[in-house]
């Protein structure tokens, strides 16, 4: 089925180590999106990348580095995990920045930082 | 910032009972704003999309309105099925890009 595809779903981290999120979308969409969704608290953007070879901060950056491989590929990048890291990460994608038509989310993975 | 708020965190009604989910935002120049749909541990689905001058949108049973001069937007749910059960989540745009969530609505459809 089209839509979009995160690997892995579930990881455990010890503090410290460091990890790729992957994701990909076979939508042909110009847009996609990093989200962390945390108990009590709604989604929050991390990064967010408007088309091939551009990536910008979002609201809660901090911790994270990602990449647009290709117009199909966005990875997320914990470098040195920590407590504070634990949550629930979303993959999204949108036609445009400018979303008219809106998200296609990734079923999420979650990340447990020990 | 956007701040977007849902009340009530959660609602129980019988099967076949209309209801209402509510969101409010704090700062009423929109780009638009979106309705999603997450069922437990997965993903979210986007039900709706009101852009801001617009004033609803309708998809099967599902209804939003939106009332910008007052931070407001509903969702409306005809004829509720079990199936409707899940965490329904309101999300804000100031510019079309960002968009600023709720903490959500869980709807529990009992049969």
């Amino acid at each position: 089925n089209a839509g979009v595809t995160q690997t892995p779903k579930f990881q455990v981290l010890k503090t410290g180590q460091s990890m790729t999120l992957q994701c990909a979308q076979d939508m042909n969409h110009n847009s996609m999106y990093w989200y962390r969704q945390d108990p009590g608290m709604g989604l929050r953007l991390i990064y967010y990348s408007a088309s091939e070879g551009t990536t910008d901060k979002g609201e809660v950056p901090n911790g994270y580095n990602v990449s647009r491989l290709n117009k199909r590929e966005f990875s997320l990048r914990l470098e040195s995990a920590a407590p504070s890291q634990t949550s629930v990460y979303f993959c999204a994608s949108s036609v445009d920045l400018v979303v008219n038509y809106g998200y296609t989310f990734g079923s999420g993975t979650r990340l447990t930082v020990v | 910032k956007q701040e977007v708020t849902q009340i009530p965190a959660a609602l129980s009604v019988p099967e076949g009972e209309n209801l209402v989910l509510n969101c409010s935002f704090t700062d009423s120049a929109i780009y638009n704003l979106q309705w999603f749909r997450q069922d437990p541990g997965k993903g979210l689905t986007s039900l709706l999309l009101i852009q801001s001058s617009q004033r609803e949108q309708t998809s099967g049973r599902l209804n939003a309105s939106l009332d910008k001069s007052s931070g407001r937007s509903t969702l409306y749910i005809a004829a509720s099925q079990p199936g409707d059960s899940a965490t329904y989540l309101c999300a804000v745009s100031l510019t079309g890009n960002q968009f600023y969530f709720g903490t959500g609505t869980s709807l529990t459809v009992i049969p």
